[in-house]
This record gives C-alpha cells, structure tokens and sequence, in this order.
C-alpha cells in the first residue's frame, strides 16, 4: 500500500515568487492536512481538507491557501514568498477526520526562499 | 500559547537501556494524543497512540502512560536500539472548530541519541 506522497521534495523559490505543493493522500484517505516545520516554531498546523472543502484553518496568513479535488489529492499554495516561509512543508493523510485514527505523514516537501 | 510541551529537548542513552520521553499537555479537554518518531530527511512516523479513557497502553518496545491528573504523557522505549535515534514528538489531536475537524497540535520535540 503506498504511502503518502508529496511532490516535489526539494524546491528553491525566491522572495515574491509563488510555489505550489502537492499531496497524494493513501488510497482511501479522505482527510489530508497539512503543517510547516520550522526549527523555531516546531510543527504548525496550516490547513486541513476533507471531501474538497477546508473544514479548518491554523494561524497563518491568507498568502497560504490550498485545495482538495474529488480524488483527495491535495495541493497548498504559498504567495508572495517570504524569507520566513522556508520551513519543510508535511502532509498528513486519515481516512476520515475523528479521533478513530492516526494520521499519516509523507516525507515533506523542503522550501528554500532565497 | 502552544498546547503541548516536552520537558527535556535531547536525550542520550546507552544502547540497550531504556528511554523516557515526557510530555505536558496544557488542554484538559484533550482526549487523544499521539507520539511520533521523526528521523532525518522524513516526516513523523506514527509511534503509538491513546485516549483518555486509558493510562497504560503498550506496542512493540514501547509503552506510552497517561496521567490526566497532572496532565502528563510519557513514552517508554525499553531495550533502544541505534535504530530508536531520531526526534520524538508527542501530539494531541483536538477539535478547533466543532464542526467535527481535527488539527494535531505538536510538542516541540525531544531529540533522542542512542550511543553503542
């Protein structure tokens, strides 16, 4: 069974550009939710999508936004980049969104801003 | 301010013996919470999990204890092996909005180094 991916791994974009990122959630998972991880701030929850729609939404600016299509594959947008937006990008996938069960990490997504 | 905290950021131990990993929780309401392992170059990899209808839950080398009363998780690791170095993260998962989703909040993380 595969495992989440995330495309692409690595990506360097300078300030001002735009970037998107992209998330193949588990075949089945219908909840995809992504996070920034940063040394300073730890893991911080950005987004979390379920059957197309954002059921929530952490503490971040309205330069990050994101999507799920009917397929549950997930993309996140970040623009305007800011030297401060460099972070590894995680996305997590769970069948459906509940304290039933965990959630799945793929490996990130790491965003250089230069 | 941030949920959950970890009390100690690194930890060494011998190969062999046995590591503890603690945890505070802020959030009373908290009633599911999730330790993770994250090794260099990957994300976090489902550890062990348990709800607050539990003290004591147990895996394979692992054990993960809850004490609601001081608001307090720990994660045991008994014989660690060379394997077990990486960075340990506890999580709760809560519902923000009510409208039945989910976010995990994070601790900052414990760095675990096992020397041979």
């Amino acid at each position: 069974k595969a495992g989440v991916t995330q495309t692409p791994r690595y990506l360097i974009k300078t300030r001002g550009q735009q970037v998107t990122l992209s998330c193949s959630p588990i075949s089945g998972h219908r909840s995809v939710s992504w996070y920034q991880q940063t040394p300073g701030q730890g893991l911080q929850f950005l987004f979390e999508y379920f059957s197309e729609t954002q059921r929530n939404k952490g503490n971040f600016p309205g330069r990050f936004s994101g999507r799920q299509f009917s397929n549950s594959r997930s993309e996140m947008n970040v623009s305007t980049l800011e030297l401060g937006d460099s972070a590894l990008y995680l996305c997590a996938s769970t069948p459906t969104p509940g304290r039933d069960y965990g959630y799945t990490f793929g490996s990130g997504t790491r965003l250089t801003v230069v | 301010g941030e949920s959950v905290g970890l009390h100690l950021p690194t930890l060494s131990v011998q190969e062999g013996d046995n590591s503890i990993i603690n945890c505070a929780y802020s959030n009373s309401a908290s009633d599911y919470f999730i330790w993770y392992k994250q090794e260099s170059g990957k994300g976090p990899q489902f550890i062990i999990d348990i709800r607050s209808n539990m003290d004591k839950r147990q895996g394979q080398r692992v054990t993960v204890l809850l004490n609601k009363t001081v608001k307090h998780l720990s994660l045991q690791i008994a014989a660690t092996q060379p394997g077990d170095s990486a960075v340990y993260f506890c999580a709760e998962n809560i519902s923000q909005s009510g409208a039945g989703s989910y976010q995990l909040t994070f601790g900052k993380g414990t760095k675990l180094s096992v020397i041979p």
